[in-house]
């Protein structure tokens, strides 16, 4: 079946160290987007990117990176830069240049101890 | 100014109830316009897309209005499987990819 994977599921993550989240998909989807939410607010954009090789800045990109070697991959980064990273991590994915339905992962739920 | 506001809520309705919800945007470029339904720790989920000349799906309504840059959810006969986070997202001008999220208005109907 096609959809849209997202792991692991729940990370752990000290302080200071940088974690990666995974997110693929085999829609054969052109864009793909990272969203942060947190407890009892909206998805806020981080990164999105609309073809391989090539990605945007969001609303909230600080701390974060990504990279788009492959169409169906597009990884988040969560570095030490980021201050409060604890939150729900979603993937979404789009075909046609977004204006088709957007599909999401399950989302990580990320935590630092 | 958010790029796309909507009322927190909650709105509290009971069973067979009808409730509306509106969605403001700020960018009058904008394409594409979506609502999408959440459930507590869950992904969001398509609803409806809403189209210039409104559009039904059993007992939701969606309607846009452009000139007045929102959109609107009408949902009749209240359910109470229909308790949820409702989303609005906004797709930008027709080259941008951008999607951007409300923050959603909770719905909680009561027996």
């Amino acid at each position: 079946d096609g959809g849209i994977t997202q792991s692991p599921k729940y990370l752990f993550r000290k302080e200071g160290q940088n974690v990666t989240l995974s997110c693929e998909q085999n829609l054969n989807h052109d864009a793909m987007y990272w969203y942060r939410q947190d407890p009892g607010q909206g998805l806020r954009l981080i990164y999105y990117s609309q073809i391989v090789n090539d990605f945007q800045k969001g609303d909230i990109a600080e701390g974060y990176s990504v990279s788009r070697e492959k169409k169906e991959s597009f990884p988040l980064t969560v570095t030490s830069a980021q201050k409060n990273p604890t939150a729900f991590y979603l993937c979404a994915s789009t075909s046609g240049r977004g204006i088709g339905e957007a599909f999401f992962g399950q989302g990580t739920r990320l935590t630092v101890v | 100014r958010k790029e796309v506001e909507q009322d927190p809520g909650p709105f509290n309705v009971p069973e067979g109830a009808t409730v509306a919800f509106n969605c403001t945007y700020s960018n009058s470029a904008s394409q594409s316009f979506f609502w999408y339904r959440q459930d507590c720790r869950k992904e969001p989920k398509l609803l409806m897309s809403v189209y210039s000349s409104g559009n039904e799906d059993g007992r939701f309504t969606a309607q846009l209005n452009r000139a007045s840059q929102y959109i609107s959810l009408l949902i009749r006969d209240s359910k109470l499987s229909d308790s949820a986070t409702y989303l609005c997202v906004v797709k930008g001008e027709d080259s941008s990819y951008k999607l951007i999220f409300g923050s959603g208005t909770r719905l909680l109907v009561r027996p």
